[in-house]
């Protein structure tokens, strides 16, 4: 059935490392999204993506972060340099949009839960 | 002000009892509304989404949607442990992204 891959499912590492989060949105689905969880936070919207050109990534700490869609099928998210305070479970989500609104369903992938020490 | 904003809970009913989550947000232009359910260590899960003003039911779920009041709810009946979960509102301010609201967790005690 189709669903939201992404991989590793769980990452440690080390303050300093660089760090790639991938994900392959359901097949058909323009529009990928990248959020973080935490406990403190909740679910915070990163970066998303419209037919692979990126909408929005203000939700996104530019000097360290970067997400990229090289292709329709192939989403990533990396950090570098890592830090302890990036520790969290990373989502991706995709979704079909039909239209210039945004905010049409979303179905989420299993996370990345990352811990930085 | 937070663009969606739930109350935290837990909210703890007992089984069989209907459940009623409530959530409001601050943009009149969001024209889409979404719960999700989260289990402890599990993504999000749609549930429901709701797009014009009154009742829509699938099943044991019912959502409201009151544009006028920027009002969203959810109504659980006969509600199961099986239905203990963190309950996300999810509304796309102007036309970004979904924005979600913190979260209610649901305690149904058996």
């Amino acid at each position: 059935d189709a669903r939201v891959t992404q991989t590793p499912r769980h990452k440690v590492t080390e303050m300093g490392q660089e760090v790639t989060m991938r994900c392959q949105p359901i097949l058909g689905h323009n529009t990928v999204f990248w959020y973080r969880q935490t406990m403190m936070q909740g679910l915070e919207l990163l970066a998303y993506f419209r037919n692979r050109a990126p909408l929005d990534d203000s939700g996104m700490p530019k000097d360290r972060f970067s997400a990229e869609m090289p292709d329709a099928t192939l989403a990533t998210l990396k950090i570098q340099p890592s830090e302890p305070r990036d520790s969290a479970v990373y989502f991706c989500a995709s979704g079909l949009v039909l239209g210039l609104a945004g905010g049409n369903e979303q179905f989420f992938g299993p996370g990345t839960r990352l811990t930085v020490l | 002000q937070k663009e969606v904003e739930q109350n935290s809970g837990p909210l703890s009913v007992p089984e069989g009892a209907i459940a009623s989550l409530n959530c409001t947000y601050s943009d009149r232009g969001s024209q889409s509304f979404f719960w999700y359910r989260q289990y402890s260590g599990k993504s999000p899960e749609l549930i429901m989404s709701i797009y014009s003003n009154g009742d829509k039911e699938d099943g044991r779920f019912t959502a409201q949607l009151n544009k006028a009041s920027q009002y969203v709810s959810l109504l659980i009946r006969d509600s199961q442990p099986s239905d203990s979960a963190t309950y996300l509102c999810a509304a796309p301010p102007g036309r970004r992204a979904l924005t979600f609201g913190s979260g209610t967790r649901l305690q149904v005690q058996p």
